[in-house]
């Protein structure tokens, strides 16, 4: 069955630094991996997705994400982190030789950004 | 705009009591979710329809029904048989293969 993995709870980081968000996926077939934000008592905004193509995804918000196949992982990142980038990011993947179109979330990074 | 409307935003329940929570779509997309949110726990499917009149169970569907009479419409009722239904529900759809889903805002059930 296919999951994903993100390690982190919570990530801390300084206004301006770069960040990064982990996520790891398993999955049979090719994977569609996409990266949701969820500000408190919202609901899931879209950043970015890949499916095929470039490694490197460019989303919203000047977020970017590396597709690597041989490591399994789909990082989430971004170069200078904003106060407002602060929120709860899902990494989600979906098997497209299944024909189903369900997503499996993982269980959430909670993304800290000080001033 | 088009989008997904979820209501009402916060619903207080009554032990045994059962409630419906709404789920609007104009986006003209085929399939709809539910699923259900919790603290470190992500997000856990409940069920699904890929078209009109045809709905199947997720991950957790016990304690839960739905319907999916027309496209744009997708309730969710919370039986009295959910054992712990106080939590954070939110509904999504999604329309070409490949594409992510479109949430709706979230609805936040409180049983008192």
């Amino acid at each position: 069955a296919q999951s994903v993995a993100q390690p982190e709870d919570q990530v801390n980081v300084a206004e301006g630094n770069p960040l990064t968000v982990k996520c790891t996926y398993s999955v049979s077939g090719n994977p569609y991996l996409f990266w949701y934000v969820q500000y408190p008592n919202r609901g899931l905004q879209f950043l970015l997705k890949y499916i095929t193509g470039d490694n490197l995804v460019k989303g919203s918000y000047g977020f970017e994400a590396e597709f690597n196949k041989s490591q399994t992982s789909f990082h989430l990142k971004k170069p200078s982190a904003l106060v407002s980038d602060s929120a709860l990011y899902f990494c989600a993947v979906r098997d497209m030789n299944t024909g189903f179109q369900k997503l499996v979330f993982g269980t959430g990074t909670r993304l800290l950004v000080s001033p | 705009d088009g989008g997904i409307t979820q209501s009402p935003k916060y619903l207080f329940r009554k032990e045994g009591q059962n409630v419906t929570l709404s789920c609007e779509q104009n986006l003209n997309h085929d399939a709809m979710y539910w699923y259900r949110q919790d603290p470190g726990q992500g997000l856990r499917l409940i069920y699904y329809s890929q078209i009109v009149n045809d709905f199947q169970k997720g991950d957790i569907a016990e304690g839960y029904s739905v319907s999916r009479e027309k496209k744009e419409s997708f309730p969710l009722t919370v039986t009295s048989a959910q054992k712990n239904p106080t939590a954070f529900y939110l509904c999504a759809s999604t329309g070409a293969l490949g594409g992510g889903y479109t949430f709706g805002s979230g609805t936040r059930l409180t049983v008192v």
